[in-house]
């Protein structure tokens, strides 16, 4: 059984920094893509960052560019992200998911995510 | 970057109806489009992908269609377990990867 497990949220300062992690389990992690996604209290979602499977390609949504940082360790099936710069708009659950691309190469759908992390950045 | 909208915002619906829910991409996205359902407190979970194919263990019920800009979700007979959030998201473009706005099925 596909298991993600997401860590780390909690209060946190503005200009404050927060790692979040993600524990997978139930596939070959080394051989998927990753993703962060967040969602704010009471609103949609919004993708935050992607990575490859070997972690060698890297992006970003504008809005956290410059201050969150997404990695992997695929010794240790894990994703992480590292947020710095915290600002109160990205208080959010922040989600873990795989994705894939049923084989349209280039396409990313999410099809597990974990439970979520809550992130709040309040002084 | 690629605009996903999604119309109604909200619907109300009985059990057993028909509910169609749309998303319009600002530009074509060819087939590379998601459909996920959210319950309140809960991760999102795939229903579609590829526009038009059952995510595996998905009711039949649910069902997607269009390709290029307009994109529809179809539950053919709305059940107690339906009500939720519906978001579409395309995969075709990116970065960034951008989701609709969200469509909130309701009990009548």
């Amino acid at each position: 059984e596909v298991q993600l497990v997401e860590s780390g949220g909690g209060l946190v300062q503005p200009g404050g920094s927060l790692r979040l992690s993600c524990a997978a389990s139930g596939f070959t992690f080394s051989s998927y893509e990753m993703n962060w996604v967040r969602q704010a209290p009471g609103k949609g979602l919004e993708w935050v960052s992607y990575i490859s499977s070997s972690g060698s390609t890297i992006y970003y949504a504008d809005s956290v560019k410059g201050r969150f940082t997404i990695s992997r360790d695929n010794a240790k099936n894990s994703l992480y992200l590292q947020m710095n710069s915290l600002r109160a708009e990205d208080t959010a659950v922040y989600y873990c998911a795989r994705a894939n691309d049923y084989g349209e190469s280039g396409s990313v759908y999410f099809d597990y995510w974990g439970q979520g992390t809550l992130v709040t950045v309040s002084s | 970057d690629i605009q996903m909208t999604q119309s109604p915002s909200s619907v109300s619906a009985s059990v057993g109806d028909r509910v169609t829910i749309t998303c319009r991409a600002s530009q074509g996205i060819s087939s590379w489009l998601a459909w996920y359902q959210q319950k309140p407190g809960k991760a999102p979970k795939l229903l579609i992908y590829a526009a038009s194919s059952l995510q595996s263990g998905v009711p039949s019920r649910f069902s997607g269609s269009g390709s290029g800009t307009d994109f529809t979700l179809t539950i053919s007979s709305l059940q107690p377990e339906d009500f939720a959030t519906y978001y579409c998201q395309q995969a075709n473009s990116f970065p960034p990867l951008t989701f609709g706005g969200g469509t909130k099925v309701e009990i009548k």
